[in-house]
């Protein structure tokens, strides 16, 4: 079953603005990590955040997770062009050793 | 360069034509993983490696085999691919496990089964 779900499917936004994705997952997890794909080619991780974490830091990026809710949401403030990209979270399952990715966000960056 | 390779990165085959998709990684990096994509199913794991000569399932392992004999080495192998199997296969690999550490992945294997 999928674990992780996100949301919206796709967003469009204006350069300069601030865009948040949304991740919600089914069961406990050990850790999250958000990943971003452009066109076609490998994904590049770009955070990973642990359960007992409940925000983290990378440049212009913001992870929240909220356990309680089972969800967590990625920020990317004052955004570019180039962060025109699909963006997934990736989560496990306790006691899994298996990776569930989620369908992704389709985010473009209108100049 | 710290990298995955794939080979090939694209591939044209038929029906029942066993093939093979290798992935080599240079970072000394103990887990390996592959993993397909499908318009609107995201990313799904085929199998992976904790280490050498250890291999688990994933969520999608049905016609896929795989082979762990060496640590760089993380070989995907159709033995009778099918037209469902036409996908966008990526090879990974991490220090520790595919959630407790960051995954490097390769550019993408692009395979059409007529």
């Amino acid at each position: 079953s999928q674990q992780g779900e996100e949301d919206p499917q796709a967003l469009s936004i204006q350069e300069g603005e601030n865009a948040t994705m949304n991740c919600s997952y089914k069961t406990s997890i050990n850790n999250l990590q958000w990943y971003r794909q452009n066109s076609g080619r490998g994904l590049v991780h770009l955070i990973l955040i642990r359960s007992n974490e409940r925000e983290k830091h990378s440049g212009r990026l913001r992870v929240t997770l909220d356990t309680s809710k089972k969800s967590s949401s990625l920020l990317i403030t004052a955004s570019r062009a180039a962060d025109t990209a699909s963006y997934f979270c990736a989560t496990d399952a306790r006691g899994d050793d298996k990776i569930i990715f989620g369908k992704g966000t389709r985010l473009h960056i209108l100049p | 360069e710290a990298q995955v390779t794939q080979n090939p990165r694209y591939l044209i085959t038929v029906t029942g034509k066993k093939l093979t998709v290798t992935c080599s990684q240079n970072m000394n990096h103990e887990y390996m993983s592959w993993y397909r994509q499908d318009p609107g199913l995201g990313l799904r794991q085929i199998y992976y490696s904790m280490n050498v000569e250890v291999t688990d399932k994933g969520d999608v392992p049905e016609g896929y085999k795989v082979s762990r004999k060496e640590k760089r080495n993380f070989p995907l192998i159709l033995e009778s691919p099918s037209p469902n199997q036409t996908s966008l296969y990526f090879c990974a690999s991490s220090f520790l496990g595919a959630l407790t550490d960051t995954q490097y992945f390769g550019p993408g294997t692009r395979l059409t089964v007529l």
